[in-house]
């Protein structure tokens, strides 16, 4: 089954704590992005990736790292964690062209205390 | 600037009459338009999309939308609403001023609560 996998699902930590949320896709997509998403904030985007080891910053980088080793993986990194990183994460794939649908996967709900 | 609006936090409808989510954008090229539906506690889902050719665009579960250029508008309809279409609907478009990059505008949301 084609599909976009995080994990965990859920997380609870404490600040300053490294963190590091999975992201996985099965389709070979070129394209990967993370997105959180606040009430009233909608969807930011926070780093993508147009290919392994092309990454660049997306509207709100700060806080957040990310690598691309491989074509299928892009772990998004918080180093430092702060309360202000509560929030509910998305990391989503596509394949090729800026039209192309970008496919979601399930969120990671953060909190940081 | 480019923009999404969704103009409603909230629709409310009864089951069996038909639904309407709205949509207006701002852009600076020619519009590529989504719709994507979030249930909760899942991610966000395609619904369908404005690339070009027919107004009308039939999508998943359907839903359709139209695409009008002079009123800038996307909205989203279903002729006849099911309690499971009750979720969060996104509208988005293409960021031109993104480059390569292909990241999409969003608009905040619409709470779509289908009665039964």
């Amino acid at each position: 089954e084609a599909q976009v996998t995080q994990n965990p699902r859920y997380l609870i930590t404490v600040t300053g704590k490294k963190l590091t949320v999975t992201c996985s896709q099965n389709m070979n997509h070129e394209y990967m992005s993370w997105y959180r998403q606040d009430p009233g904030l909608g969807l930011r985007q926070i780093y993508y990736s147009m290919n392994v080891e092309v990454t660049d910053k997306g509207d709100v980088p700060e806080g957040y790292k990310v690598s691309r080793k491989e074509k299928r993986n892009f772990p998004l990194i918080l180093e430092s964690p702060s309360p202000n990183q509560t929030s509910l994460y998305f990391c989503a794939s596509s394949l090729g062209a800026g039209q192309d649908t970008q496919y979601f996967g399930p969120g990671t709900r953060l909190t940081v205390l | 600037a480019q923009s999404v609006a969704q103009p409603e936090d909230q629709v409310n409808v009864a089951e069996g009459n038909p639904l309407t989510v709205k949509c207006t954008y701002s852009v600076s090229g020619n519009p590529y338009l989504f719709w994507y539906v979030q249930y909760p506690n899942r991610g966000l889902q395609f619904l369908l999309k404005y690339i070009t050719g027919d107004n009308l665009v039939k999508g998943s579960y359907g839903f359709e939308a139209e695409f009008n250029k002079s009123q800038t508008s996307f909205h989203l309809k279903k002729p006849s609403a099911l309690v499971s279409d009750s979720a969060l609907y996104f509208c988005a478009v293409r960021d031109y001023n993104a480059g390569n990059n292909r990241k999409l505008i969003w608009g905040l949301g619409t709470s779509l609560a289908v009665n039964p």
